[in-house]
């Protein structure tokens, strides 16, 4: 089983919808959890951590589920501009591997007009 | 600007011979780490680094060497490329994560442009 498990996608969706994107990881000292954005070859840039609480940036929201060690991402309103692949990443906090990030493979999001 | 640095950006080299892939930070992050990224294989992680002379090997190190002499510099070694090697490999780094004071824990890691290797 992978560390870090995605949707495979991938997603294509008008302008305007709203898009879910779920998440599960297998490692319980998993400590930290990201969604990163990255388009197409380039290098993957921060989208957002996310909390237990759950957080929202502006069109995006994030939950974290630790008992289920799932995240979610949801993405309101979608705009072309959107339009990339989508890694979740799971920062763990345990023995010797302590700060070594693992990332999901990904799931490709495709806003059309 | 906090700025992670790698170069080459692209290289095409032959098999067998020596090469190596630099990789800077100005953010005075603790830790550093090589991934290549493949289709359908999504981002692997080389070799790791959480502090200066600490290394340890990530879920592909075979074919890899890496160093870490100074705390802004990681650079991945390749001592013998193989045609296998052809990737798109990313470096990255980030500082220690830190609590959020609402039970979670926070960092962000950034990464370098990207070098895409050719080893023919």
């Amino acid at each position: 089983r992978k560390e870090v498990e995605q949707d495979p996608g991938p997603f294509n969706v008008p302008e305007g919808a709203t898009v879910a994107f779920n998440c599960t990881y297998s490692n319980s000292a998993s400590q930290s959890f990201f969604w990163y954005r990255q388009d197409c070859r380039k290098e993957p840039k921060l989208l957002m951590s996310v909390y237990s609480s759950g957080n929202e940036d502006g069109r995006f929201t994030a939950q974290l589920n630790r008992a289920s060690q799932y995240i979610s991402l949801l993405i309101r309103d979608s705009k072309l501009s959107d339009s990339a692949t989508y890694l979740c990443v799971v920062l763990y906090a345990g023995g010797t591997s302590y700060g070594k990030l693992t990332f999901g493979q990904g799931t490709i999001l495709t806003v059309h007009p | 600007e906090a700025q992670v640095t790698q170069n080459p950006r692209y290289l095409i080299t032959v098999t067998g011979k020596k090469l190596t892939v630099t990789c800077s930070q100005n953010m005075n992050h603790e830790y550093m780490s090589w991934y290549r990224q493949d289709p359908g294989l999504g981002l692997r992680q080389i070799y790791y680094s959480m502090n200066v002379e600490v290394t340890d090997k990530g879920d592909v190190p075979e074919g890899y060497k890496v160093s870490r002499k100074e705390k802004r510099n990681f650079p991945l070694i390749l001592e013998s490329p193989s045609p296998n090697q052809t990737s798109l490999y990313f470096c990255a780094s980030s500082s220690k994560s830190y609590p959020t004071g609402q039970g979670d824990w926070d960092t962000e890691a950034f990464f370098g442009q990207g070098t895409r290797l050719t080893v023919v």
